[in-house]
């Protein structure tokens, strides 16, 4: 049961363009979303999250937007960078359960 | 945020034979927890290492193939026992002090069993 769901293994995109990077839940009482970025040989670190409370965070270049009538949430990084290739997970919790589940993660991959 | 030390990085074990994996944090964290992560999978979590007392396993995973420890805040061990080529994984250790965003991860362990 795949309560986090990142359908897209990969993506390509060009240096300077946006990156639009999604994930889909199952689970209607998660509350609070996370996006981690793993770089080869390292563990992941956290990037940015979003309360069920809001619908968009913006850190930077990085915003996250959450569509809890759709269950869907998606990371925006604009303008690309080489520096971002890296795998993205995005993750949910239930407020009090401390735990983390995660999506199978997706390759993003910036091309110069 | 909390810094993680993980050893080994990485290890080439015999089917039947038994890993230990530490996990050491800079500072005393509340929460602490070990996951795995499969070829072109998930991280899934195994289980919340609890301080003082026993772990807390997810469905699917069980104290006797994987034992852990956790004598204080700031330290803890999974072991891998009785391994087999299907435990070939990352195995990914987590702390911190509240809910996902203060949470750090260790390097990984990169288990091989063959």
């Amino acid at each position: 049961d795949q309560q986090v769901k990142q359908n897209s293994p990969s993506l390509s995109v060009q240096e300077g363009r946006i990156s639009i990077l999604n994930c889909d839940y199952t689970n209607s009482m998660f509350d609070y979303f996370l996006w981690y970025k793993k770089y080869p040989a390292e563990g992941p670190t956290f990037l940015i999250s979003i309360s069920s409370i809001k619908d968009k965070n913006e850190d930077g270049r990085f915003t996250v937007f959450l569509n809890k009538s759709a269950k869907h949430l998606s990371l925006h990084i604009v303008p690309s960078q080489p520096g971002d290739s890296a795998v993205y997970f995005c993750a949910a919790s239930l407020q009090g359960a401390q735990k983390l589940v995660f999506g199978q993660g997706t390759r993003l991959t910036i091309n110069p | 945020s909390a810094v993680i030390s993980q050893k080994p990085s990485r290890d080439i074990c015999q089917r039947g034979t038994s890993l230990t994996i530490q996990c050491q944090v800079d500072s005393q964290v509340t929460m602490m927890f070990w996951y795995r992560q499969q070829p072109g999978q998930s991280l899934t979590l195994i289980a919340t290492a609890n301080q003082g007392s026993e772990a807390t396993y997810e469905s699917g995973f069980v104290i006797d193939k994987f034992p852990i420890s956790r004598p204080n805040l700031t330290f803890s061990t999974l072991t891998v026992s009785n391994m087999s080529p299907e435990d070939s994984s990352i195995y990914l250790c987590s702390a911190g002090a509240s809910g996902g965003k203060g949470y750090t991860f260790g390097s990984g362990t990169r288990l091989t069993v063959v």
